[in-house]
């Protein structure tokens, strides 16, 4: 069955840095998610990317966040400058979306990012 | 903004009873999806409702979405240990979805 990809799966930066998630998409998925939970909290909504740009990004999402997709297969979720509450889980998820009714999202096993 | 309540929080229960988890919506939501995250794990896919009044049954899971479309409940016959982990819902209006907190269940064998 095919699955999003995470790498790494573990990450630790020192704080100001800049680091990179990648995330492979399903192959024939058209609707790209990153997400964050912090330990032990909810799944929070970070944003969307469709037809190689965002669709909707939310509060969290702010100027030190940006995503890109290099090429056909990766995603990936820059954090410019790191800070300590940006430690969490990050997940990829990917989707088929026909009109307006979004299909279920498929998640990646997350990368957990240590900012020290 | 739009926000997606979930209670309980916690639940324990001794396995073989039931379990119920209810979600609801600031706002009137296009359709609700809940998810499953296991301890460690990710969030797994469960169903998605899209109708007002909607019930839908996986085994010994039943899910409703409200007539108003702003509430649903996820109902668990009869716990076993496997259903152990993080019940989530998310709701969406645009496309993309708010999840709620989550009702973390505990089954006591």
């Amino acid at each position: 069955e095919p699955e999003v990809t995470q790498t790494p799966s573990h990450q630790v930066t020192q704080m100001g840095q800049e680091v990179i998630l990648r995330c492979v998409p399903i192959s024939n998925h058209l609707y790209f998610y990153w997400y964050r939970q912090i330990l032990g909290q909810k799944v929070e909504f970070l944003v969307s990317f469709y037809n190689n740009e965002i669709s909707e990004k939310s509060e969290i999402f702010d100027d030190q966040f940006s995503v890109e997709r290099p090429d056909g297969s990766n995603f990936t979720l820059k954090i410019r400058s790191t800070k300590l509450e940006d430690s969490a889980m990050y997940f990829c998820a990917s989707s088929r979306r026909i009109a307006d009714v979004p299909y279920e999202q498929y998640f990646g096993p997350g990368t957990r990012l240590t900012v020290t | 903004g739009q926000q997606v309540m979930q209670i309980p929080q916690y639940q324990h229960v001794q396995e073989g009873e039931d379990f119920t988890t209810y979600c609801n919506s600031s706002t009137t939501l296009s359709n609700i999806q809940w998810y499953k995250q296991r301890p460690g794990g990710h969030p797994v896919f469960l169903i998605q409702l899209v109708k007002s009044g909607e019930v839908k049954k996986q085994k010994r899971l039943t899910f409703q979405f409200g007539e108003a479309k702003k509430n649903s409940s996820l109902h668990i016959t009869a716990t076993q240990t496997t259903d152990v982990g993080t019940y989530f819902c998310a709701g969406g209006s645009q496309g993309n979805l708010i999840f709620g907190k989550g009702t973390k269940l505990s089954v006591k064998p």
